[in-house]
């Protein structure tokens, strides 16, 4: 399967709720990048965390990445109407050059 | 807040013509790369740029693809006799280091008949 592979593929909250999206990868990485893009736009970026660090946090975001299992997880506390987009996890390797693969993604619908 | 800026936004282009997307990177970052985002599909890595130079390209980066940072400003992605399967949004990314958040413009919708 592919390096950075994101559950579930969609997901239907209501708003407040908190919404939860995971991540796994097959290869050692550097960094683990998680980015949001709305419909027909370009990819914003939501928070990074290195290979070194357990747990990050930004405003209602919290991400968390387990090396051992090669997983990552990103939480949204009380979601809302405006988070509705698809959020991609992106892993980033260097080997000599720099690489950075992304994930399928979620796409996260919040219910108003 | 600096932007990573695209264009065109979309190009139409009949197959086997040349195509060349622009891009301008935010001004201080160092570091460039090209993705492509097929129609319903994930992101996908095309090239990685650095110091004047390719640093990694994926398998879809073929002989079709060059990239160029002509000036201190533009960074391109040219591609030589288009095929219909070219077809996708391209972004530009660029970030201050190898190891740092990429910034990406907006894409170039790029259309082959």
């Amino acid at each position: 399967s592919q390096q950075g592979e994101e559950d579930p593929q969609a997901l239907s909250i209501q708003e407040g709720e908190n919404a939860t999206m995971n991540c796994s990868y097959k290869t050692s990485i550097n960094n683990l990048q998680w980015y949001r893009q709305n419909s027909g736009r370009g990819l914003v970026h939501l928070i990074l965390i290195r290979s070194n660090e357990r747990e990050k946090h930004s405003g209602r975001l919290r991400v968390t990445l387990d090396t051992s299992k090669k997983s990552s997880s990103l939480l949204i506390t009380a979601s809302r109407a405006a988070d509705t987009a698809s959020y991609f996890c992106a892993t980033y390797r260097n080997t000599g050059g720099f690489k950075t693969i992304f994930g399928a993604g979620t796409r996260l619908f919040v219910k108003a | 807040e600096p932007e990573v800026t695209q264009t065109p936004s979309h190009q139409v282009t009949q197959m086997g013509q040349e195509v060349i997307l622009r891009c301008v990177p935010i001004s201080n970052h160092l570091y460039f790369y090209w993705y492509r985002q097929i129609l319903g599909q994930k992101v996908e890595f095309l090239v990685s740029f650095y110091n004047n130079e390719i640093s990694e390209k994926s398998e879809i980066f073929d002989d079709q693809f060059s990239v160029e940072r002509p000036d201190g400003s533009n960074f391109t992605l040219k591609i030589r006799s288009t095929k219909l399967e070219d077809s996708a949004m391209y972004f530009c990314a660029s970030g201050t280091g190898n190891n740092q958040p990429q910034h990406f413009g907006d894409g170039t919708r790029l259309s082959i008949l």
